[in-house]
């Protein structure tokens, strides 16, 4: 089971609201990522958790608020977005940096196609 | 900072044709990854490579990578209208859990 599962798969939300986007992986994976796609054009990274510690954010702005209560789930907290801010947002999990020669794949959720109005 | 490009960026093309899609990246990346996006859907993983050399084949995809030239090429044979989508590749190296995504390569396949 490669499965990474996200919720809402769609949200509209003013740029006032608060919302929270989910995602949750059950394949022991130890690294989890959020990306943000915008049509037509690759994912862009936005966050890495491994082990539970966030290890990078790639100067995403403070609107953005990411969170991993535990091995399996990854929350991204949304506050004052921007209309620019409306893609579709990605998360990903992997098993993670090991010694050798591992593969660290990274498996897709369906994302959540946000729409900030 | 690892920067990869992919060309063509559009490419429309007959079944039963067959074509290549090429990835450069910048600097040293002891791995590249293929992914698959159809529109509006995930990305689904396609083809790892670790090495130089290394070749793998998957129906009518094959991915191939050259370290020395800092090239991965997606050869795709007899296409079916089944493979239109969005090919990204991506380079990573095993120190860093970090992936950079090349800019897609989308493909039209038309009867």
């Amino acid at each position: 089971d490669t499965e990474v599962t996200q919720t809402p798969k769609h949200l509209v939300m003013g740029m006032t609201n608060k919302k929270s986007l989910k995602c949750e992986q059950h394949m022991g994976h130890r690294a989890m990522y959020w990306y943000k796609q915008k049509a037509k054009k690759p994912p862009e990274l936005m966050f890495v958790y491994s082990y539970e510690k966030l290890s990078i954010n790639e100067s995403v702005p403070s609107r953005f608020s990411p969170e991993c209560p535990n091995s399996s789930l990854l929350n991204l907290h949304l506050h004052a977005l921007q209309p620019e801010d409306s893609a579709l947002y990605l998360c990903a999990s992997s098993q993670g940096l090991t010694s050798g020669r591992a593969k660290n794949i990274q498996y897709f959720g369906a994302g959540t196609r946000l729409s900030v109005l | 900072e690892l920067k990869v490009e992919q060309n063509p960026l559009f490419l429309s093309m007959q079944e039963g044709k067959n074509y290549t899609i090429y990835c450069n990246y910048s600097t040293t990346s002891d791995r590249l990854y293929w992914y698959r996006q159809d529109p509006g859907k995930s990305l689904e993983s396609l083809f790892v490579l670790l090495s130089n050399g290394a070749v793998k084949q998957e129906g009518r995809l094959m991915a191939s990578l050259d370290t020395k030239a800092r090239l991965s090429t997606l050869h795709i044979t007899a296409a079916v209208h089944d493979l239109s989508a969005t090919y990204f590749c991506a380079g990573g190296v095993s120190t860093a859990s970090k992936l950079t995504f090349g800019t897609g390569t989308r493909l039209q396949v038309t009867l």
